[in-house]
């Protein structure tokens, strides 16, 4: 089970580039690395995924080091609406493997976007 | 399309009884997992469902089912309410069998008193 760790809060300015980081030592070999962003009162959204090495997309930028036990979501030129809880998500998404493993949220990192 | 649909949004009951909640995915997903949101524990995963079968499970005690119907529509039980089973209940939906993105509904939210 990939225990996964997050800083708990993180506060940042207009316009800053910020990075959260999250371990998660034990991971496995079909362990995803997803990372989720969730307002009050709504469900997660989907920000980005990746397995190895950098993946890169519209609106984020998520680094994964060769030992994959860690993860770091990267927000460039971040706005007051970034102000939210960042989560990530470590787990085996494959239906069709057969096994049994449990899809584990980290405890989630509140991002305060400052004016 | 239309997103994922969670019924009842809101819900109050006591302790002792039980709790029905009701998820219709996004059309075409045949996966459906749920999970428990609470300020102290966070998001906790509850379990997945594929093709009408649990393919995951996580740490709940046996009060906490699930099923899954053809349609893939899923149903969770909660039998014997807590106080401490107060939380939102998020479903969430994908697409594909080996990765892919979580589609989450808006949830739940169980008052027990």
């Amino acid at each position: 089970l990939a225990k996964t760790t997050q800083p708990i809060s993180m506060d940042s300015y207009e316009g800053q580039e910020v990075n959260i980081t999250c371990s998660h030592n034990n991971i496995a070999t079909n362990d995803y690395i997803t990372w989720y962003q969730q307002f009050p009162s709504q469900g997660p959204r989907f920000i980005i995924q990746g397995y190895k090495t950098k993946v890169t997309n519209e609106v984020a930028s998520l680094f994964i080091p060769a030992d994959r036990k860690s993860s770091t979501l990267s927000l460039p030129r971040v706005s007051l609406s970034d102000t939210a809880v960042y989560y990530c998500l470590v787990g085996d998404l494959s239906l069709l493997s057969g096994s049994a493993r449990q899809l584990t949220f980290g405890s989630g990192t509140q991002l305060t976007v400052l004016p | 399309k239309a997103g994922v649909t969670q019924t009842p949004r809101y819900l109050i009951k006591t302790r002792g009884q039980q709790v029905t909640l009701s998820c219709s995915p996004i059309s075409g997903h045949r996966s459906v997992s749920w999970y428990q949101q609470t300020p102290g524990q966070g998001l906790q995963f509850l379990f997945e469902y594929f093709s009408e079968t649990q393919r995951n499970k996580g740490n709940f005690p046996g009060r906490f089912s699930g099923r899954q119907f053809s349609n893939s529509r899923s149903e969770m039980n909660v039998s014997t309410l807590e106080l401490g089973d107060s939380a939102l209940y998020l479903c969430a939906s994908r697409g594909k069998t080996n990765t892919g993105e979580l589609f989450f509904g808006e949830g739940s939210r169980l008052t027990v008193l």
